[in-house]
C-alpha cells in the first residue's frame, strides 16, 4: 500500500532557530515528491518538488532533501519566522499512465514558530 | 492571476439539505482536482477533471455526492442529501497537465452539515 508519513506530528520551535521536519514513503514507482506549506484558513502551497535524480532543492529559507534509495526526504528551515508557523505536507507522486494523476498525501506536521 | 477561486468560503447546513460548492480553476489549467479535508482523514482526493472530462471519481464517497466540470472555467460539488459526517473543508485545486506541475488550490470551503 503506498503510504506517506511525517514526522513529528507537530512541533514548536522559538523565533530564529532552524528545523528540520521529516518524510518517509512507501510509493512505487516514485514520479516526484513536493513539499506543501499550509496555513490555517488557506489552501496548500507548493514550497518545492524533487524528482528522482534530485538530492536537495532549495527555496528561500526552505532547503528540501531527498533519498530516493532509503524513501526519505526532509525539508530544513533557516532562521524561522513568525510566518513559519503552518502545516506543512509532504506529497508523494506515483507513476502512472494516460492522463491520470495519483498523489499520496502525508497527514502534515504541525509547525508553531513562538516569539 | 487570481487564483483557484472557490465560493461559498463558509457553508452552514442542516442534514437533508442540498449543497453546492463552486470553483473558478486558473485560466489556462487543464486540470481540476476536488478535495476534503478533515483533521481525521488529512487531504482526501474525491474527483479528477482533464480537459473537462471526469478521470478518476473513485474517491467520491458516495451516490450523495457529484461533480460536474461544464466548461474549462467553472466546477461544482453537490452533496445531496447532506449528513453531519460531511462536515470538512472542500479544496478546489488545478494545474497543468504535466505531473510536475504543482498544484494551485482554492482557500478552501468549511461545510458545517447540523
Amino acid at each position: 500500500k503506498n503510504q506517506v508519513e511525517q514526522s513529528p506530528q507537530s512541533l514548536i520551535i522559538l523565533e530564529g532557530k532552524n528545523c528540520t521536519l521529516q518524510c518517509n514513503y512507501t510509493v512505487s514507482p516514485f514520479s516526484n515528491l513536493r513539499w506543501y506549506k499550509q496555513d490555517t484558513g488557506r489552501g496548500p502551497v507548493s514550497l518545492t518538488i524533487m524528482t528522482f535524480s534530485e538530492n536537495t532543492k532549495s527555496n528561500g529559507r526552505y532547503t528540501a532533501t531527498l533519498d530516493a534509495d532509503t524513501k526519505q526526504s526532509s525539508l530544513h528551515i533557516t532562521a524561522s519566522q513568525l510566518s513559519d508557523s503552518a502545516s506543512y505536507i509532504c506529497v508523494v507522486s506515483l507513476i502512472s499512465s494516460g492522463s491520470a494523476r495519483q498523489l499520496t498525501f502525508g497527514s502534515g506536521t504541525q509547525l508553531t514558530v513562538l516569539p | 492571476d487570481a487564483g483557484v477561486i472557490q465560493s461559498p468560503r463558509h457553508e452552514v447546513t442542516e442534514m437533508g439539505q442540498e449543497v453546492t460548492l463552486r470553483c473558478k480553476p486558473i485560466s489556462g489549467h487543464n486540470s481540476l482536482f476536488w478535495y476534503r479535508q478533515t483533521m481525521m482523514r488529512g487531504l482526501e482526493l474525491l474527483i479528477y477533471f482533464n480537459n473537462n472530462v471526469p478521470i478518476d471519481d473513485s474517491g467520491m464517497p458516495e451516490d450523495r455526492f457529484s461533480a460536474k466540470m461544464p466548461n474549462a472555467s467553472f466546477s461544482t460539488l453537490k452533496i445531496q442529501p447532506s449528513e453531519p459526517r460531511d462536515s470538512a473543508v472542500y479544496f478546489c485545486a488545478s494545474s497543468l497537465t504535466p505531473r510536475n506541475s504543482p498544484l494551485h488550490f482554492g482557500n478552501g470551503t468549511r461545510l458545517t452539515v447540523t
